[in-house]
């Protein structure tokens, strides 16, 4: 089954770091990018940033550029997003989505089910 | 503030018909396709159109997308209680270099 599995919900205080994951299976996870998007609570979706898999060339979007560190692991078919410090704001669902399409038709046809991080003192 | 717009709500009753607008600017819409996301409550979003007017497979033909200059607009006929959701249009967008998302509008059927 073509799927992205993200890991599960975290709870962490601020200041704290934090690594969450999205192992895709099904497809070879090397040839599309992930991207990672945030939803906060009752908002809407922000696009994060997104990596190529198989060479790791990843871009980010502005407000989150130093925020956030995006990865990937080839040999596990893992995307990661990391926070060096977490503060209250960071608390909202991410989720990860397989980009697919061609140049002027990109779209996200594969998502998780998202990871709910709450971070409170 | 998005930096695409969609009204925040729209609604409607079982077989009508509802239209959502997604109005954004030439660096985006004008110049890339507009994809729209449906997400149900409490669930991930999922892709409805993709390419401007392009159903994935499994999205009933009652969904259908248009796009004209800088604005796009997604119909769904015969509104059914399962179209309660919310839903989003997104594209890429050349000025900023980055995939941008309309704010949403909650679809309640009444």
């Amino acid at each position: 089954e073509v799927q992205l599995v993200q890991s599960g919900a975290e709870v962490k205080k601020p200041g704290e770091s934090l690594w969450i994951s999205c192992k895709g299976s099904g497809y070879t996870f090397t040839s599309y990018w992930i991207g990672w998007v945030r939803q906060m609570p009752g908002k809407g979706l922000e696009w994060m940033g997104i990596i190529y898999p198989g060479d790791s060339d990843t871009r980010y979007s502005t407000p989150f550029q130093g925020q956030v560190t995006i990865s990937a692991d080839k040999s596990t078919s893992t995307a990661y997003l990391q926070w060096s410090s977490l503060k209250a704001s960071d608390t909202a669902t991410y989720y990860c989505a397989r980009r697919n399409g061609r140049k002027g038709g990109w779209y996200f046809d594969l998502w998780g089910r998202g990871t709910l991080v709450t971070v409170s003192s | 503030q998005s930096v695409l717009t969609q009204p925040p709500s729209a609604s409607g009753t079982p077989g009508q018909r509802v239209t959502i607008s997604c109005s954004g600017s030439s660096s985006n819409i004008g110049t890339n396709a507009v994809n729209w996301y449906q997400q149900l409550p409490g669930t991930a979003p999922q892709p409805l159109m993709y390419t401007d007017n392009q159903r994935p497979s499994g999205v009933p033909d009652r969904f259908s997308g248009s796009k004209s200059g800088t604005s796009a607009s997604l119909a769904i006929s015969g509104l059914q209680s399962e179209d309660e959701a919310d839903y989003y249009c997104a594209t890429w967008d050349d000025s900023l270099n980055g995939w941008v998302f309309g704010g949403g509008t909650k679809l309640t059927v009444l």
